[in-house]
């Protein structure tokens, strides 16, 4: 089976543009889960879904965030307009609906520089 | 201040060296998780412990969750460099599905 897919693995654009970062769970999956990472912050947790219905968007830093999720197998995040501070490696994760398993299973990330 | 406090930060020992990574909490958790990341990738489980005490053995990784269920400790015996990544603890909050993660620990295994 594969895993969490995520486009681009690489993404470099200038302060004020629009940049939109995908994900396709694994099948079957429940939820899914978006994460930032930094050296500084580590791993942090901006937004999650539940059969495509956000649950909990409290990570989400700031109004340029947004996240969308149309369908079981397709999910956008989206920074308009993009800044430097947002540069970070953006990883989204999908979990199964079990009762006492938490266990997430991440894509490889996008690397987003913001020059 | 992390909800889960790993230690040490940063390892860096020889191959064929051992060494335990911890991760410690104020709170108990119903599950801890341990993660393993490397450079370029995403975080991959390798594990997860439920019963206060338990013991787990991925081959050479050894898993302990503490019997109070607010700690938890990895243990690699003879680490080879394929072992070099970083290495998280994670947990649920409450009842819901969100997880907190530790800092990390980053361990380099020198050939």
């Amino acid at each position: 089976d594969a895993g969490v897919i995520q486009s681009p693995r690489h993404e470099v654009t200038e302060m004020g543009q629009e940049v939109t970062l995908r994900c396709k769970p694994i099948s079957g999956h429940d939820y899914l889960f978006w994460y930032r990472q930094t050296m500084m912050r580590g791993l942090e947790l901006l937004i999650y879904f539940n059969n495509n219905v956000p649950i909990d968007d409290s990570g989400m830093p700031e109004d340029r965030f947004s996240a969308k999720m149309p369908n079981a197998s397709f999910s956008t995040l989206k920074i308009q307009p993009s800044e430097p501070r947002d540069s970070a490696v953006y990883f989204c994760a999908s979990s199964l609906d079990r009762a006492s398993s938490y266990e997430q299973y991440f894509g490889p990330g996008t690397r987003l520089t913001v020059t | 201040t992390q909800l889960l406090e790993q230690s040490p930060q940063f390892l860096s020992i020889q191959e064929g060296e051992n060494l335990t990574v911890y991760c410690n909490s104020s709170s108990v958790f119903s599950s801890l998780q341990w993660y393993r990341q490397e450079p370029g990738e995403g975080p991959v489980l390798l594990v997860t412990v439920v019963t206060g005490g338990e013991v787990k053995k991925l081959k050479r990784l050894t898993f302990q969750f503490g019997d109070a269920r607010k700690d938890s400790s990895l243990h690699i015996t003879a680490a080879q460099t394929g072992d070099t990544g970083l290495y998280l603890c994670a947990g649920p909050r409450s009842n819901d599905y969100k997880l907190s993660f530790g800092a990390g620990t980053t361990v380099t295994v020198r050939a």
